[in-house]
């Protein structure tokens, strides 16, 4: 089974400053890689997939990239709206692994 | 719009068995992949199950492998899962999720608002 880690998986931000979360799989898995938003009672709300693309509707302060084993996700200016906890996924093979998550709160 | 709405959770004992059921709407149901995702109480998401559009192809994380069965109704735009031998570490939100595959990319756009499963004596 291909193992998601995920750093941090805890961040204290203001608003706007610039995030990065890094995902990292145990073998390549090329870009088959999304990521998800959650918030507390919320079901997740996919942000980026094939590693990079963001999903239609999703400010384009959030940005996706990577391949093979090391992802990241970028938060260019945070938000107010965007503290939550944030997870990434593989999609190259079974099980359908996600990271552990990385919660960004408020500073 | 697309709409997935879980039901069928509610609080079971050890050992017991409950079904889930995930109505869709506002997309062509027969065309797309499904997913159960579950979260325990605080923890993260995990991964449960896979069904193709036919259900020519399925798979099972190993946790529930055997003791649960996901399959879907094309005709009633329905998902669902059948949970055997509950356990207490089955405890979580259940979500079912629609997949979108492409040449080139998987991804779980659409999630219902899940159903809460709760296995204690």
């Amino acid at each position: 089974d291909i193992q998601l880690t995920q750093s941090p998986s805890f961040l204290s931000a203001s608003v706007g400053d610039r995030v990065t979360i890094t995902c990292r799989a145990s073998q390549g898995i090329s870009s088959y890689l999304a990521w998800y938003q959650q918030k507390p009672g919320k079901a997740p709300k996919l942000l980026i997939y094939a590693a990079s693309t963001l999903q239609s509707g999703v400010p384009s302060r959030f940005s996706g990239s990577g391949s093979g084993t090391e992802f990241t996700l970028t938060i260019s200016s945070l938000q107010p709206e965007d503290f939550a906890t944030y997870y990434c996924q593989q999609l190259n093979s079974y099980p359908r692994t996600f990271g552990p998550g990385t919660k960004v709160d408020i500073k | 719009e697309v709409q997935l709405v879980e039901s069928g959770g509610g609080l079971v004992k050890p050992g017991g068995s409950l079904r889930l059921s995930c109505a869709a709407s506002g997309f062509t149901f027969s065309s797309y992949s499904m997913n159960w995702v579950r979260q325990a109480p605080g923890k993260g998401l995990e991964w449960v199950s896979s069904i193709s559009s036919s259900s020519s192809y399925i798979y099972y994380a190993d946790s529930v492998k055997g003791r649960f069965t996901i399959s879907r109704d094309n005709a009633k735009n329905s998902l669902y899962l059948q949970m055997n031998s509950l356990r207490a570490e089955d405890t979580a939100v259940y979500y079912c999720a629609r997949e979108v595959v492409t040449l080139r990319s998987y991804y779980f756009d659409y999630w219902g608002q899940g159903t809460l499963v709760t296995v204690s004596s």
